[in-house]
């Protein structure tokens, strides 16, 4: 069993709709958990991280943690063509970094 | 800006031919990721240094090094490139081992012909 798995995609919206996106993870001591996005060709770039069971925002951005079910989504509204993107999913337990192997995100005009 | 910096941004080589990738930071965090990234993969943790302490992953073929002269800088040897290392190439740093975020470089494509 993988650490993370995320489900590959390609998950496709239509410009301003909600995008949501899921992550689940096997160790129940993880801690920390992050979401980064990564344009094709480029480096992943964080945008969120959480640590508590809940909703963390910022702008358009959602991250969910329920470490009951061992699940972290990502919500982004009012989706934008520039959101195109594979968003991965990571978490950290202890001092190792685990990392899914991304959802492929396509926002379509 | 506090930054990652990785150079060179693409690296072309030929099969067998030693090459070394360069990582800079500004950040002054203390831990400092090699990652190897393929194509619809998730980055691979290569090594990690928390400070000087080195961390080579199990898996990590002997045909990569790495060295960390200082805080700021750090390399990625390949000793003996082969077709299967063709991939990007991610340095990372964060502020401490304890589950802090990473932050990343813009990476270095690697071809080897």
């Amino acid at each position: 069993q993988k650490e993370v798995e995320q489900n590959s995609g390609p998950l496709s919206v239509p410009e301003g709709a909600i995008a949501s996106l899921n992550c689940t993870y096997s160790d129940r001591g993880s801690q920390s958990f992050f979401w980064y996005r990564q344009y094709s060709g480029k480096s992943p770039e964080l945008i969120m991280s959480i640590y508590s069971n809940g909703d963390k925002e910022d702008g358009r951005f959602t991250a969910q943690l329920n470490k009951a079910s061992q699940y972290v989504s990502l919500l982004i509204r009012d989706s934008q063509p520039s959101d195109s993107a594979t968003y991965l999913c990571a978490v950290s337990t202890g001092n190792q970094f685990y990392f899914g192997t991304g959802t492929s995100l396509t926002v379509i005009p | 800006d506090a930054m990652v910096i990785q150079n060179p941004r693409y690296q072309v080589t030929q099969f067998g031919k030693p090459v070394t990738l360069s990582c800079s930071q500004t950040l002054n965090h203390n831990v400092m990721y090699w990652y190897q990234q393929k194509s619809s993969q998730a980055p691979k943790l290569l090594f990690h240094y928390y400070d000087k302490d080195f961390n080579n992953e199990a898996d990590t073929p002997d045909n990569f090094q790495s060295r960390r002269p200082n805080t700021s800088f750090c390399f990625l040897d390949i000793r003996s490139p082969g077709l299967g290392d063709a991939a990007m190439y991610l340095c990372a740093t964060s502020r401490d081992n304890g589950g802090r975020e990473q932050f990343f470089g813009p990476g270095t494509r690697l071809t080897v012909l």
